[in-house]
């Protein structure tokens, strides 16, 4: 059974640092692309960031880039996001997802069940 | 970016009805369309990827259509499971952006 399974979520301050990570399990970790998704409280999905499996290429959304990075471990079948002077709109529930390419079309098929960021002094 | 708008942003149905929900795209993005269902407090489920493909075990009152700028989500007859917010996301370029969503509640 696939299994995503975040942590490291809570409370910063503003400016402060946090490290989520994802533990996969149940598929080949190695041969997928992953993503992360979060979620700002009542309001829509939005998009994070994106690694392929080897590790090799990297996207951001423009509302994280140069704060956050997106990194995984292939061996330890895990995925990490490292946020940076986090600001009030980064609060959000943040969501790993595996990225399935099938047929050339990117499907998001199987998620966590998320880790919430709650950015507030 | 590639922006989507959804409308109806909220409709409100009764069981057994026929629901259609629009997803517009900024600029052309073939097929590369994906539709979710989520639920308060859950993770999103996938329901149809390439604009039209249903996703294992989805069942088939769910349909997608659509190329290029506009793509549909229909519900041929909706069933009490169904009540929730649903997205579409380009995945044509990145950023792989949402839409802003649909509830559809209970009349």
């Amino acid at each position: 059974e696939v299994q995503l399974v975040e942590s490291g979520g809570g409370l910063v301050q503003p400016g402060g640092s946090l490290r989520l990570s994802c533990a996969a399990s149940g598929f080949t970790f190695s041969s997928y692309e992953m993503t992360w998704v979060r979620q700002a409280p009542g309001k829509g999905l939005e998009w994070v960031s994106y690694i392929s499996s080897s590790g090799r290429t990297i996207y951001y959304a423009d509302s994280v880039k140069g704060r956050f990075t997106i990194s995984r471990d292939n061996a330890k079948n895990s995925l990490y996001l490292q946020m940076n002077s986090l600001r009030a709109e980064d609060t959000a529930v943040y969501y790993c997802t595996r990225d399935q390419i099938l047929t050339g079309y990117d499907l998001f098929d199987y998620w966590g069940q998320g880790t919430l960021v709650t950015v507030s002094s | 970016d590639i922006q989507l708008t959804q409308s109806p942003s909220f409709l409100s149905a009764s069981v057994g009805d026929r629901v259609t929900i629009t997803c517009r795209a900024s600029q052309g993005i073939s097929s590369y369309l994906v539709w979710f269902q989520q639920k308060p407090g859950k993770a999103p489920k996938l329901l149809i990827y390439a604009a039209s493909t249903l996703q294992s075990g989805v069942p088939s009152r769910f349909s997608g259509s659509g190329s290029g700028t506009e793509f549909t989500l229909t519900i041929s007859s909706l069933q009490p499971e169904d009540f929730a917010t649903y997205y579409c996301q380009q995945v044509n370029s990145y950023a792989f952006t949402f839409g802003p969503g649909t509830k559809v509640d209970i009349k």
